[in-house]
């Protein structure tokens, strides 16, 4: 069975500091695609990034970085000198076995204070 | 500018009454979904479709029903088998299904009076 895991359900920061979102995986394809989005307090999910199992190098993206490990199964997500704009539930998914939809996390809502 | 659009932003619905919340995409993508999400969880797929006149059963559909009569649109109605509506709904659209990257219309939250 496929299974997405983040088990930070709540994370509570002061602006500047560094945070790490965690997402663990299950799979059995050898192949298979990982994203993370963010969804502001407005509701609209905003993709992030997506990352193939293929590559392995990790991402960095201005403030964002991800580390995908695949010997742990996981695509942790890091922001860097949080601020208050980065305030959001952050889902991680899997694409399923079948190729047509998305499997989610149950999110980790992000506050950061000034 | 190209995007997804979901109408109502609200919607209130009466029990025993059927309702269509409204997806429109201008990005040229050939798939779309629909989520469901409810507090503290994760997305739960209700309908996608490949294609235009093509739709398939996600792990939720029970009390849902679509259509996909033309590209840009695919609208979700929650009959009034669906029990437990009262939820936010996300449309989606990605140029192929799968693999490739949704992108998200901004939700319509769904009330039960």
């Amino acid at each position: 069975a496929q299974k997405v895991t983040q088990a930070q359900t709540e994370i509570s920061v002061v602006e500047k500091e560094d945070v790490t979102l965690d997402c663990v995986y299950e799979t059995r394809d050898t192949t298979y695609y990982l994203f993370w989005y963010k969804q502001p307090p407005s509701g609209e999910l905003v993709f992030l990034i997506r990352r193939n199992s293929f590559d392995e190098q990790n991402e960095i993206s201005g403030r964002y970085s991800w580390n995908f490990q695949k010997s742990t199964s996981s695509f942790n997500f890091t922001i860097t000198a949080s601020q208050v704009v980065d305030s959001a539930v952050y889902f991680c998914a899997l694409v399923n076995q079948a190729g047509t939809a998305l499997i989610f996390g149950k999110g980790t809502t992000l506050s950061v204070s000034s | 500018d190209g995007g997804i659009t979901q109408s109502p932003k609200y919607l209130f619905r009466k029990e025993g009454q059927n309702v269509t919340l409204s997806c429109e995409q201008n990005l040229n993508h050939d798939a779309m979904y629909w989520y469901r999400q409810d507090p503290g969880q994760g997305l739960r797929l209700i309908y996608y479709s490949q294609i235009v006149n093509d739709f398939q059963k996600g792990d939720i559909a029970e009390g849902y029903s679509v259509s996909r009569e033309k590209k840009e649109s695919f609208p979700l109605t929650v009959t009034s088998a669906q029990k437990n509506p009262t939820a936010f709904y996300l449309c989606a659209s990605s140029i192929s299904t799968g693999r490739e990257t949704q992108y998200f219309g901004p939700g319509t939250r769904l009330l039960v009076l």
